[in-house]
């Protein structure tokens, strides 16, 4: 069965600080791939995905991902990270059965100011 | 305004006691999902509809059942045979392009008292 790893679950962090949050996957096919971002009392929102094409994916508030097939892992970045942050971030993987996303456990990022 | 409402926000409900929770979206999706959210667990595909008058168990389903009547409804039945309910339910769409994303409803928190 296919599954989402995300190698941190909790990860706090100084404003201006570089961010990467580990993302690895298990399935051997074509993969559809997908950063989801939930702020504090917000619904989860989309950062950015990877269908085909360029490994390096540019997303919103300069987030980025970079899916490497060899290590079937698909790592989120931010070079410089603001307070406003401060959120739960969920990887997530196109599943083989039909259209429905495949999560995993989810990764809650603190900034501090 | 399109989007994705689920009603009630927050929902009580006794044990023993069936309940229904709501998805409505107006986005013209034909692809609808539900998916339970529990603290480190990340989100757990319940129920999926890929068309109307058709859906699909997902990972979690037992103590569940869904209808699929309308293309813009898919509501979410929580059985008494739901051994642990309490939790926060997310439904999502996604439209018909193989490389569109799910977007997410706002939640709703379910407490069995």
């Amino acid at each position: 069965a296919q599954s989402v790893s995300q190698h941190n679950h909790h990860v706090i962090l100084s404003e201006a600080a570089s961010l990467e949050l580990g993302c690895n996957y298990s399935y051997g096919g074509t993969v559809n791939l997908f950063w989801y971002v939930q702020y504090p009392g917000q619904h989860l929102q989309l950062l950015l995905k990877y269908f085909s094409g360029d490994p390096l994916v540019k997303g919103i508030k300069g987030f980025e991902a970079e899916f490497i097939k060899s290590k079937f892992s698909f790592n989120l970045r931010k070079p410089s990270v603001q307070w406003s942050d401060t959120a739960e971030y969920f990887c997530a993987v196109k599943g083989q059965a039909g259209t429905a996303l495949i999560f995993g456990k989810g990764t809650t990022l603190s900034v501090s100011s | 305004d399109g989007g994705i409402t689920q009603s009630p926000k927050y929902l009580f409900r006794k044990e023993g006691q069936n309940v229904t929770l709501s998805c409505e979206q107006n986005l013209n999706h034909d692809a609808m999902y539900w998916y339970r959210q529990d603290p480190g667990q990340g989100l757990r595909l319940i129920y999926y509809s890929q068309i109307v008058n058709d859906f699909q168990k997902g990972d979690i389903a037992e103590g569940y059942s869904v209808s699929r009547e309308k293309k813009e409804s898919f509501p979410l039945t929580v059985t008494s045979a739901q051994k642990n309910p309490t939790a926060f339910y997310l439904c999502a769409s996604r439209g018909a392009r193989s490389d569109n994303e799910q977007f997410f409803g706002p939640g709703t928190r379910l407490t069995v008292l």
